[in-house]
This record gives structure tokens, C-alpha cells and sequence, in this order.
């Protein structure tokens, strides 16, 4: 299975952008990338995911390296309501229905 | 949408005891999965399941049995109850595409005493 690498964690500054990286050197062609993230005691959520393009959404955006062997979750303007574990996963579409896995994620603190 | 909900939020066993967790989803989609989350770590699947009467196991599914009778419902079945069950587990659900999210249930506090 095609693993992914992140930081254990990062800080930032409220109403500041925040750069979230993922390593994921060993992408196939086909795997989508996946952005979750999980409050504290709430369930993970989606937040973003793309294949090869960059992607925006109302929560956040996806830039997708030009080779796919990383990626970044960028929020524009982090709130302390985005202080989650943020969780990159790649979900691929060959070998039937691959459950996602998920990793340790990168736990995101924000400061006031 | 209710989306996925579970039941109990929260409960404590015994040793040796048993328990169904219940999940449900209402949004038709085949796929369900359930995880385990232990304090300070990532999610681990325990067992998924691809559509009704299909089941199969995932990374840690030892002490865990499920069914899948309906495309709503997957049911996880403890059955003789140990601490090391003692976890967050969260049942999710998709619609069976690679792109497609992924949505997951608020999750049921389990300690196993």
C-alpha cells in the first residue's frame, strides 16, 4: 500500500495561512489524495482531496506536486476552530475498494 | 440526512461481556468500515464492508465480529469483552469510488473494565 509521511505537528498563528505538507513518494498514477481531518472528540471529517490538479474548496485548498509525490493542505486563514489532526491518506482506484488508512496525522495548534 | 449515527455514545463493560455497537447510514452508500481509535493514535480498521452480506476483515479485527444484512446497517459485536477493547470506534461509510469522501459516525466511547 502506498504510505504517507507528515509531521507529528505544527503551530500557527491565528488568521494566519498555514502549510500543511505530505510526502507520498511512492503514489501510483490512479491514487487519489485525500485530506481528513479530526477535531478533538469528533470523528475525522473530509476536507479536500484532487488527483493531479490543485483544488479549492470553501474549507481549504489542495496543491498537488508537479510529479504527485507530495502535496500540501493550505488554509488560508487557520482559526482556532482549525486546530484538528490533519490526516493525508491516498485512496486508489485499482485492486478493488481499498479501505483508507489512515496514518498519525499532523496535529495542528493555533495560537490566539 | 441523519448521515451516519451510532449508538451508544458512551459505556462501560465488564470483562467477558458482550455488546453490539450499532451504525447506520441513510445515504444508500455500499461501503462501510469500522475503526478504532486509541488515545494519541491514528484510526485502525477493524473490518469493512464492500455491500449487504459482505464483510471482510481489516488490520486488527480479533475479538470483533460484524454482519451486514442491510445496506443501512453494520452492526460490531464484541463478544467476550478486554481491556485492550478499551478504545473510540468509529463506523464511516462511502459510496464505492476512490474519489468519494468519506463520512464517519460521532463515534462510541467503550472502557472495558
Amino acid at each position: 500500500d502506498a504510505k504517507t509521511t507528515q509531521p507529528n505537528s505544527m503551530e500557527s498563528n491565528e488568521e494566519e495561512p498555514v502549510h500543511l505538507p505530505c510526502n507520498h513518494s511512492t503514489i501510483s498514477g490512479t491514487d487519489y489524495i485525500h485530506w481528513y481531518r479530526q477535531l478533538p472528540s469528533q470523528g475525522p471529517e473530509y476536507v479536500i482531496h484532487g488527483l493531479t490538479s490543485n483544488v479549492n474548496n470553501r474549507m481549504a485548498s489542495l496543491a498537488i506536486a508537479e510529479d504527485r509525490k507530495s502535496s500540501t493542505l493550505i488554509l488560508h486563514r487557520a482559526t482556532l476552530r482549525d486546530a484538528a489532526v490533519y490526516y493525508c491518506i491516498l485512496s486508489p482506484t485499482t485492486g478493488g475498494n481499498t479501505p483508507l488508512v489512515f496514518g498519525k496525522g499532523t496535529r495542528l495548534s493555533v495560537i490566539a | 440526512n441523519a448521515g451516519v449515527t451510532q449508538t451508544p455514545k458512551f459505556r462501560i463493560l465488564k470483562i467477558g461481556q458482550s455488546m453490539t455497537l450499532q451504525c447506520a447510514q441513510d445515504m444508500n452508500h455500499n461501503y462501510m468500515y469500522w475503526y478504532r481509535q486509541d488515545p494519541g493514535m491514528g484510526l485502525k480498521l477493524i473490518y469493512y464492508s464492500v455491500g449487504a452480506g459482505i464483510t471482510d476483515k481489516g488490520e486488527v479485527p480479533n475479538g470483533y465480529n460484524v454482519s451486514r444484512s442491510t445496506t443501512e446497517d453494520f452492526p460490531l459485536r464484541l463478544e467476550l469483552a478486554a481491556p485492550s477493547q478499551t478504545s473510540v470506534y468509529f463506523c464511516a461509510s462511502r459510496q464505492g469510488l476512490a474519489e468519494n469522501e468519506q463520512f464517519f459516525g460521532p463515534g462510541t466511547r467503550l472502557t472495558v473494565l
